[in-house]
């Protein structure tokens, strides 16, 4: 089992472009959560995705969107970037709502996004 | 509100001696609170979770309701050790976690 894969590793954008991330979860994981992580910070949750739909977000402008397809795979879509948005972006993926809690996060390597 | 803080930013400790990194919380509920460790070129993974009270590689965490608080312990510390410590904390049964801006950990021989 490979884990949480995401695509890219590294990118580059201009401000004003558009991006689109990708992440795999782990086998028989159902729920996928972003996350970003600016410099020298923690993590902060982006939202969270089950089921195809978004189930809760965190404080993120809607220039942050996501998706989930049925295959439980997610994208991450961030339009009219700006050099704020340049940061680590982690992908975590867990049995949520359909399984028992185990309160376990497993994360991805992360894609990191440079805004110039 | 949740959220987490983590005071120190940097540790240094000599091998064999003890480690403590510090966490402090705000939730207005009975969270879940957990501790994540990145180690040097690996991705970020569960150490511990309270509801557990287990210890992992020597590590425990006591959750002190009182002071909201739930700092990591270690008696006697390895080089291994040393990686990037994150505090979390969750609502029960929910997977939003909100992180702490993290501790490194430097072991010294």
């Amino acid at each position: 089992d490979a884990g949480v894969t995401q695509s890219p590793t590294h990118l580059i954008k201009t401000r004003g472009q558009q991006v689109t991330l990708r992440c795999s979860p782990k086998s028989g994981h159902d729920t996928v959560s972003w996350y970003q992580q600016a410099l020298g910070q923690g993590p902060q949750f982006i939202f969270q995705y089950y089921e195809e739909e978004e189930r809760q977000r965190g404080n993120f402008p809607d220039r942050f969107s996501g998706h989930q397809f049925p295959n439980y795979s997610s994208e991450l879509n961030v339009n009219a970037l700006w050099l704020g948005d340049s940061a680590l972006y982690l992908c975590a993926s867990s049995l949520g709502y359909s399984g028992s809690y185990s309160g376990e996060l497993f994360f991805g390597e992360g894609s990191r996004l440079t805004v110039l | 509100a949740q959220r987490v803080t983590q005071p120190e930013k940097l540790l240094s400790v000599f091998k064999g001696a003890p480690v403590e990194l510090k966490c402090n919380y705000s939730y207005s509920g009975s969270p879940e609170l957990f501790w994540y460790v990145q180690y040097s070129r690996q991705r970020l993974q569960l150490l511990l979770r309270h509801i557990s009270r287990e210890s992992i590689k020597g590590f425990t965490a006591d959750l002190n309701k009182g002071e909201t608080s739930f700092h990591l312990k270690k008696p006697f510390a390895q080089e291994e050790d040393s990686a990037m410590y994150y505090c979390a904390l969750s609502p029960r049964n929910d997977y939003k976690l909100s992180f702490g801006a993290g501790t490194t950990v430097t072991v010294r021989a």
